[in-house]
């Protein structure tokens, strides 16, 4: 079954400066990867995703790569705030057929002020 | 309806106990999925109703786990027989079903069980 991997577990960055969380998954046939924001206590929200066959979506800060050769996705934020201070994670799922999402095991982004 | 709502928000039980959880999906979402996230970790799949019909069920849902969605409305799980290891987060998430455009899950809050 899919597997997804998740680097780094953690990440300290000082505001204003980008972050980039990078995943990487197993099976070939995943066609879409989400990205969740998990505040402390509160649910995943989606905050970007992508689809197999784009290779590149931004959206204002935020941007997410897609790499299906080498099978691995990137999130990259810029000009980050103290608010983007959250447990983030990746996913793989199969469009099309049950749509369940396997998750990676999600980095903590700390953005000093 | 504003989103996906989930009851209890928390559950504290003692182990050997039975525990029901309840799920309120979007109402025009077809879909309905129930993860399981521990502390520092993210969520795992654990089942998954397409209106009624429950289509996939995880390794990880046990006999001691089932989960029903009767009018292929709201959803319930339930575990029997807690132990000390189903203390969890148990998401409820729903999607539309079909091509459009928009295929992000909504997530429920959460109910967090707590097994003693």
């Amino acid at each position: 079954g899919e597997n997804v991997e998740q680097h780094p577990s953690t990440l300290s960055v000082q505001e204003g400066d980008s972050a980039v969380i990078k995943c990487t998954y197993s099976d070939s046939a995943s066609n879409y990867f989400p990205w969740y924001k998990q505040e402390l206590g509160k649910r995943p929200q989606l905050i970007i995703d992508i689809r197999s066959n784009v290779g590149e979506k931004k959206d204002q800060r935020i941007a997410v790569t897609l790499n299906k050769t080498a099978k691995h996705f990137s999130l990259h934020i810029t000009e980050t705030q103290p608010e983007d201070s959250a447990v983030y994670f990746c996913a793989a799922s199969i469009m099309d057929s049950s749509y369940k999402l396997i998750f990676g095991s999600g980095t903590r982004l700390l953005v000093r002020p | 309806d504003t989103g996906v709502s989930q009851d209890p928000r928390h559950k504290i039980t003692k182990r050997g106990q039975n525990v029901t959880f309840r799920c309120d999906p979007i109402s025009e979402h077809n879909r309905l999925y129930w993860y399981r996230q521990t502390l520092g970790q993210g969520p795992e799949f654990l089942t998954y109703f397409q209106n009624e019909a429950q289509l996939e069920k995880s390794r990880l849902l046990s006999d001691r786990f089932s989960a029903e969605r009767p009018k292929g409305s709201f959803s319930t799980l339930e575990i029997q027989r807690t132990e000390q290891g189903d203390s969890a987060m148990y998401l409820c998430a729903s999607s539309p079903l079909g091509t459009g455009v928009d295929y992000g899950y909504t997530f429920g809050s959460g109910t967090r069980l707590t097994v003693v």
